[in-house]
């Protein structure tokens, strides 16, 4: 399976933008990019996804490298309640398994005041 | 109610005693997931459901793990004779098509598990 990688942990000021980075080299053309996040103790929410070109939806945007071999996650006003754990995955073509997520270990934020 | 529910909430099991976790995914929602999740750790798959077939079994840890969904609904995760190893959340999710990979996954809040 293709993976990613992200750093352990990042830390934001609150109000300010967030870019967080992630690496995937070993991309295939049908990978999908999504990004999930975990806030504590709930389950993983979607974030937003892409394939080739750039996306914005109400809660962040999506950065995609020309060779699609990295990609950002931009939140462009981080508050307290963007503190999770943040997830970039590959979605792989895979009808007989529901194309599931393969979830790494993700980024931690933290958000300070 | 709109999202994926799951219940019970929190379990604490007796080692050795048999467990069952129930998941009432979005209503039309043709594919489900579950995912095991340790302590500071990321999900990982476990079973895939398309409607009622089981059609991935792969990410199941043992024979004592067990997962149905005889009418292409509510899903129940039975674990029998649990370990401590087995302490862990356990999250289902679903997807509203035969899970393209453009579709979105819609996760519950998860059924927390531990072993005493």
């Amino acid at each position: 399976d293709a993976k990613t990688t992200q750093p352990n942990s990042m830390e934001s000021n609150e109000e300010e933008p967030v870019h967080l980075p992630c690496n995937h080299s070993t991309i295939s053309g049908t990978d999908y990019i999504h990004w999930y996040r975990q806030l504590p103790s709930q389950g993983p929410e979607y974030v937003i996804h892409g394939l080739t070109s750039n996306v914005n939806n109400r809660m962040a945007s999506l950065a995609i490298a020309e060779d699609r071999k990295s990609s950002t996650l931009i939140l462009h006003r981080a508050t307290l309640r963007d503190a999770a754990v943040y997830y970039c995955i590959l979605r792989v073509l895979n009808n007989n398994a529901g194309n599931m997520l393969t979830f790494g270990g993700g980024t931690r934020l933290m958000v300070k005041p | 109610g709109a999202g994926v529910s799951q219940s019970p909430r929190y379990k604490v099991a007796k080692r050795g005693q048999d467990v069952a976790l129930r998941c009432d995914p979005i209503s039309g929602h043709v594919s489900l997931f579950w995912y095991q999740q340790a302590l500071g750790q990321g999900p990982e798959f476990l079973t895939y459901f398309q409607n009622e077939a089981q059609l991935d079994k792969s990410g199941l840890p043992s024979d004592r793990f067990f997962a149905e969904r005889p009418e292409g609904s509510v899903s129940t995760l039975k674990i029998q004779r649990t370990q401590q190893e087995d302490s862990a959340v356990y999250l289902c999710a679903s997807s509203i098509g035969q899970g393209g990979p453009g579709n979105t996954i819609y996760f519950g809040e998860g059924s927390w598990l531990t072993v005493v």
